[in-house]
């Protein structure tokens, strides 16, 4: 069974512009997590979409958005970016609504943001 | 928001030797998870732990939750070199809890020197 897969894998960007990032979960998966990785400020839980509602979000100003489509497949998009938005953006996709608390969610490798 | 302080940050150590890492908060969790993050991939869950007081076992790592459900710990037997990575514990708080849901700690990044 295929993994959970990102694209693009990488990315360059400038201050100003927005960038989309797609995530295709695990086949049967039906809830999908997004997460901003830097070094500073470590792993941050942005938001959870589960049958194509945001159940719940991170503390993350409304320049972060996202949707999840009808095959779960999701999106997250970053507009007017700032340099402080380099960083790896982790999706991760679980069967069902993963903040119940019972479910495993599997991560992807990530996208690697650079903002100039 | 809830904050989950991980400690230490940092641990080198030689092959054979036990560690623990250390996750604190002063919120109560309804569960906690652990995981491990290798360079260039995602973190991958080791356990969940939901009972406070439970111990559970994963070969050479022993996971704890404390009774009142605020903290955890991850104990490592006789390290060895494939045990290095970023050890991330995240707890997620109960359901009527505003804002974020989801609280990673900091991480440990462990190295075991052969």
């Amino acid at each position: 069974k295929a993994g959970v897969t990102q694209t693009p894998r990488y990315l360059i960007k400038t201050r100003g512009q927005q960038v989309t990032l797609s995530c295709s979960p695990i086949s049967g998966h039906r809830s999908v997590s997004w997460y901003q990785q830097t070094p500073g400020q470590g792993l941050q839980f942005l938001f959870e979409y589960f049958s194509e509602t945001q159940r719940n979000k991170g503390n993350f100003p409304g320049r972060f958005s996202g949707r999840q489509f009808s095959n779960s497949r999701s999106e997250m998009n970053v507009s007017t970016l700032e340099l402080g938005d380099s960083a790896l953006y982790l999706c991760a996709s679980s069967l069902a609504y993963f903040l119940l608390g019972e479910e495993t969610q599997y991560f992807g490798p990530g996208t690697r943001l650079l903002v100039l | 928001t809830q904050l989950l302080e991980q400690s230490p940050q940092f641990l080198s150590i030689q092959e054979g030797e036990n560690l623990t890492v250390y996750c604190n908060s002063s919120s109560v969790f309804s569960s906690l998870q652990w995981y491990r993050q290798e360079p260039g991939e995602g973190p991958v869950l080791l356990v969940t732990v939901v009972t406070g007081g439970e111990v559970k076992k994963l070969k050479r790592l022993t996971f704890q939750f404390g009774d009142a459900r605020k903290d955890s710990s991850l104990h490592i037997t006789a390290a060895q070199p494939g045990d290095t990575g970023l050890y991330l514990c995240a707890g997620v708080s109960p359901e009527e809890t505003s804002g974020s849901r989801l609280t990673f700690g900091e991480g440990t990044q462990l190295t075991v020197n052969p």
